[in-house]
Formats: structure tokens, sequence, C-alpha cells
């Protein structure tokens, strides 16, 4: 089946640092990815699309200036947090449209700690 | 405004019994459903879906119907398992646009032994 692979599983950086997730398809091409922010114990958020070659689309209420997505590649997308703050801590998981048309995959999510 | 909604945040249903979760929506223009199942710490995994033009879907143990005119959505898990035991999540998309998938809030689901 269709595999995405997130990494890291689990970064823990300074207040102030940057942070880059990436989120790869492992045996199939997504032109379409998508992110996605967690607060415990509450709904998965949706922060952007991701669509290769051209630039990300930010839902309301996300800055894009912190929460910078490149989508270089049909297999890879990148989120970049930039000058973290422990507010930004979260769990985000992203997840790739299948361009065969099936479905969507989600990677296995990556747990931030910003201190 | 939310726009996917499952109104019960937990569950708990005794092993062996059918566990119901519900979920209804907003924008009338969802045309694809999902269902996805998540443990802690992991990214969801599928589940199953519908599409707008049935009213019924079954894999397995898992059932999910459809009332477009309620605009409600419930899986079915029967008979319950005690790995059944995850937070469930019900998803909404427009497949002419395909370009984005809407989350519930999430239902956790306790199978009790």
């Amino acid at each position: 089946g269709a595999v995405v692979s997130q990494h890291p599983s689990r970064v823990i950086c300074k207040s102030g640092t940057s942070v880059k997730i990436e989120c790869r398809s492992l045996d199939f091409q997504a032109t379409t990815m998508f992110w996605y922010r967690q607060f415990p114990k509450q709904s998965l958020m949706l922060m952007a699309t991701s669509n290769e070659g051209s630039k990300a689309t930010y839902e309301q209420g996300v800055e894009k200036d912190k929460f910078l997505i490149n989508h270089a590649s049909l297999t890879l997308s990148t989120l970049t947090v930039t000058s973290a703050h422990p507010e930004d801590s979260s769990f985000y998981i992203c997840s790739a449209r299948d361009d065969r048309g099936y479905g969507y995959t989600f990677g296995s999510g990556t747990r931030l700690t910003v201190v | 405004d939310q726009q996917v909604k499952q109104n019960s945040p937990s569950l708990s249903v005794q092993e062996g019994r059918i566990s119901i979760l519900n979920c209804d929506y907003t924008n009338s223009m969802f045309d694809y459903f999902l269902w996805y199942k998540k443990y802690p710490a992991e990214g969801p995994t599928f589940l199953i879906s519908i599409s707008s033009i049935k009213d019924k879907n079954e894999d397995g143990r898992f059932t999910v119907f459809l009332n477009k005119s309620a605009k409600h959505l419930s899986l079915h898990i029967v008979p319950s398992q005690p790995g059944d035991s995850a937070v469930y999540f019900c998803a909404a998309s427009e497949q002419t646009s395909y370009d984005k998938v809407i989350f519930g809030p999430g239902t956790s689901l306790s199978v009790i032994p």
C-alpha cells in the first residue's frame, strides 16, 4: 500500500530556532500534500495545502511566514517552523494525495516541543 | 464554525457489542466522507469511506451509513474489540475539488474487555 514517511518523529528545539519537518511519499507521486496540526485532545486542523511547483495555500489564521512550506518534487514536501515559540509545540501531521486517485495517506506525525 | 461535528467526545462499549460513532456536517458541498482511526502519537489511518451517491458502505466489521438529507453519517463497528480503542475522526471533502479534507474533533472509543 501507499506509504508516507514523515521525519523526524520527535524534536525538541530551543525557542527562537527553526525546525524542518519532512514528508515523503515512498511509492507514489503526490502533486498535493496537506499539513495538519493537532493540539492535545483536539481535532486535526488543516494548516495548508502544498502543491508541487507552486506556492502553498494557507488556511485562515495560519501565518505563512512562520510556517514555510516547500513542495519541490512530486514526492517531498517540507514544513519549516521558523522562530519557534513554546506555543508552537504541537503534533504536526502530513498527508499526501495519491496522484493515481487512491486517496490520502498520512505520515506518522512529528511531536514538536519548543523549550 | 465547525463544518464537521462529532458531538460525543468519548464512548465506552463492552467487547462484542456494537459501537456507533456519529458525525454531522454543515457544508452541503461535501460529497465524500471518510473515517480515520488514530492512536496517540501516530498519524491517522484510513478506515472506510463513502461517496454521497451511496447510503451505505461495508468493510468487514466496519459499516458507514450516510443520510444526506440529514447531513449525518455514522460508523458502526460490530463486534467491537479491545483493539478498536482509539480516537475516531470523521472527515469530509468536496470530491469535485478534492483539495482538502476537513476533520471533525474526534470521538475517543474505549472497548472494555
